[in-house]
């Protein structure tokens, strides 16, 4: 089946650190791969996303390369900020045998940051 | 530009007792989906809808039931609620793009309805 994997949480860092959330997969198929956030009293938000192997997904100066022969899609960010304080989850959705998955997510346990001044 | 909308957002429950979740959204998409978040185990699908008039179960469907009334519009209802049942639900819908499959198209979520089942 599919599964994700996150590293263990909670991440505590200072303002300006920098950050790397580990993500790995397994999936039967070929799949697309997501980091989502969500904020406090929020639902979930679509940070970034890449689609085939070796592209790279960027948004708000976060990054994730997807690492096919290492099956992992890790998040990174350079500079973190008091407002990058959230719970990340990294996804994936896996196409069936003729296309019909209907976009379903197998997500990770999710990693809470938190960034103080 | 509300998205997806749903209602309640907090209900607190007897065990034994029923209640439906409601769920729409505006943006013309295809696909809805119902999962439940709990603590240290991510979202788990419950239910989701490919279009208007089916429903397939995801991972944890049992003791649920959904209804996908029309395009806009997908409930979650519990028929007899249960503690295992306390969570946080969420509602999310999709659209594949033009000439994409449905795996690459993000999904946009609701802000959640948090349940309490005593």
């Amino acid at each position: 089946g599919n599964s994700v994997t996150q590293m263990e949480g909670p991440v505590t860092l200072s303002e300006e650190a920098f950050l790397t959330i580990n993500c790995t997969y397994t999936a039967t198929g070929y799949p697309s791969l997501f980091w989502y956030v969500q904020y406090p009293g929020e639902g979930l938000q679509l940070l970034l996303k890449a689609t085939k192997a070796d592209d790279k997904g960027s948004n708000k100066g976060f990054e994730a390369t997807y690492r096919k022969e290492t099956t992992s899609f890790h998040l990174e960010k350079g500079s973190v900020q008091v407002s990058d304080s959230a719970v990340y989850f990294c996804a994936l959705s896996v196409p069936n045998a003729g296309g019909t998955s209907y976009g379903k997510l197998t997500f990770g346990q999710g990693t809470i940051l938190t960034v103080h001044p | 530009n509300a998205g997806v909308t749903q209602t309640p957002k907090f209900q607190v429950l007897k065990t034994g007792q029923s209640m439906t979740l409601q769920c729409a959204q505006d943006m013309n998409h295809n696909s809805m989906y119902w999962y439940r978040q709990d603590p240290g185990m991510g979202l788990r699908l419950i239910y989701y809808s490919a279009s208007e008039g089916t429903t397939d179960k995801g991972e944890v469907p049992n003791g649920y039931n959904v209804s996908r009334l029309n395009k806009r519009e997908f409930s979650l209802r519990l028929e007899s609620a249960a503690p295992s049942q306390t969570s946080v639900y969420f509602c999310a819908s999709s659209v594949p793009g033009q000439g994409q499959p449905y795996s690459n198209q993000p999904q946009h979520f609701g802000d959640g309805t948090r349940l309490s089942i005593l």
